[in-house]
């Protein structure tokens, strides 16, 4: 089935630095794409919509100067989490739909830990 | 409004016992409905879906949901808990197959 890899699986940052993270679909185009956080032992919160090309759609009670979105073409988006703070350390999980079979295909997971 | 309402957060079964694992939904279109199972530190796995075919929906490792619009419900049940089920659960709901809700997941523990 298809693949969506996420990079880095693991990132320990300070507190005020911005860390990226990547999400890529490795064996199909997406031009949409989608961002999830993930508190412990909580459920997934859809952050954001990613689309290729155009601005990333916000859903509501998400900061979208504190978590940048880029969609610069159809295998990668990347999410930025800018001057992060110890509350931003969560799971950050991306996914993009398959095309037709009304399914995601979902990333790996980033665990991001500020210090 | 889409969203996902899983019933106890904390769910423990004997090995061998049934699975059952609530969710009920909330949307204002026919629904897509998904379970996901997450091991720790890990993605979300595709157990099974719904998409308006047919409303009981059989998954991976003998896991099987049915579709009741009556009780907007879709539940997931599996008839022999195994040990390496223990895992996460999550219910999702999408109006779009694009944006999906996700419910808050239920822990399941299976007891040996």
């Amino acid at each position: 089935g298809a693949v969506v890899s996420q990079h880095p699986s693991r990132v320990i940052c300070k507190s005020g630095t911005s860390v990226k993270i990547e999400c890529r679909s490795l064996d199909f185009q997406a031009t949409t794409m989608f961002w999830y956080r993930q508190f412990p032992k909580k459920s997934l919160m859809l952050m954001a919509t990613s689309n290729e090309g155009s601005k990333a759609t916000y859903e509501q009670g998400v900061e979208k100067d504190k978590f940048l979105i880029n969609h610069a073409s159809l295998t990668l988006s990347t999410l930025t989490v800018t001057s992060a703070h110890p509350e931003d350390s969560s799971f950050y999980i991306c996914s993009a739909p398959s095309g037709g079979s009304y399914e995601q295909y979902f990333g790996p997971g980033t665990r991001l830990t500020v210090t | 409004a889409q969203s996902v309402t899983q019933l106890g957060s904390h769910v423990s079964v004997s090995e061998g016992a049934l699975v059952l694992l609530r969710c009920n939904y909330s949307s204002s279109v026919p629904p897509y409905l998904f379970w996901y199972v997450q091991y720790p530190n890990q993605g979300l796995q595709l157990l099974l879906k719904y998409t308006s075919a047919a409303t009981l929906v059989k998954g991976i490792n003998d896991f099987e949901a049915e579709f009741k619009k009556s009780e907007t419900s879709f539940h997931l049940t599996k008839p022999s808990a195994h040990m390496s089920d223990a895992a996460e659960y999550f219910c999702a709901v999408s109006e779009t197959g694009n944006q999906f809700y996700f419910g808050t997941g239920t822990s399941l523990t299976v007891i040996p």
